[in-house]
């Protein structure tokens, strides 16, 4: 089965510095999708980034850049210049290439210093 | 921008209680998915809906839950004798595929919050 680790409960970093968050995914499959999903306090959940396992490139959006790590199964989301706005619970997410659900990650609680 | 809708945005029922849970998917959209969230824990998929019929269901869906397309724009969930421990955020998603580009992006309806007393 598949399963989705977030092994930082918490994270803090100071506006407009970097911050990376960590995800491990374990799976026999090898092609999947990976995503990660951003929770502010209203709880609506916001897809932040994808990425494809076949794509050797890591995928970019603004601010928001993926460290991508197929064979060790890792899939990190770092952000640049962050805003007090960035201020949310991450949820890292896999889904199977083929099927539906997306298995999500314990989330990571991000705090955004003025 | 389309978006997916969900009524109540928080329900409160006794234990024992029949709730159903309703969802608006996005027009086009042909895959439909529920999911809860207990508070403070990771979001956990429940069931996958197309064409009318499930297509997957986690170990969590059990005979207490039930899901509909009663019309061509709604998406219920129901839950038939609540439990303490059905309270949770229940969110919405649908997708216009299961795989392929963007179109298999899901969007996420804003929750229903449900609380059993």
């Amino acid at each position: 089965a598949q399963t989705v680790t977030q092994s930082q409960p918490e994270m803090s970093v100071q506006e407009a510095e970097t911050v990376t968050l960590s995800c491990t995914y374990d799976t026999s499959e090898s092609d999947y999708y990976l995503f990660w999903y951003k929770q502010p306090p209203s709880r609506q959940m916001i897809l932040v980034i994808r990425q494809e396992a076949y794509k050797q490139q890591n995928a970019t959006e603004n601010r928001f850049s993926v460290n991508f790590q197929k064979a060790a199964k890792s899939f990190s989301l770092k952000i640049s210049d962050s805003q007090l706005g960035d201020a949310a619970m991450y949820f890292c997410a896999y889904r199977f290439y083929q099927g539906g659900k997306l298995i999500f990650g314990q989330g990571t609680e991000l705090s955004v210093k003025p | 921008e389309p978006e997916v809708t969900q009524t109540p945005s928080h329900q409160v029922t006794q234990m024992g209680q029949e709730v159903i849970l309703r969802c608006v998917p996005i027009s086009n959209h042909l895959y439909f998915y529920w999911y809860r969230q207990i508070l403070g824990q990771k979001v956990e998929f429940l069931v996958s809906f197309y064409n009318n019929e499930i297509s997957e269901k986690s170990e969590i869906f059990d005979d207490q839950f039930s899901v509909e397309r009663p019309d061509g724009s709604n998406f219920t969930l129901k839950i038939r004798s609540t439990k303490l421990e059905d309270s949770a955020m229940y969110f919405c998603a649908s997708s216009e595929a299961t795989s392929g580009s963007s179109l298999d992006e899901q969007y996420f309806g804003p929750g229903t919050r449900l609380t059993v007393t």
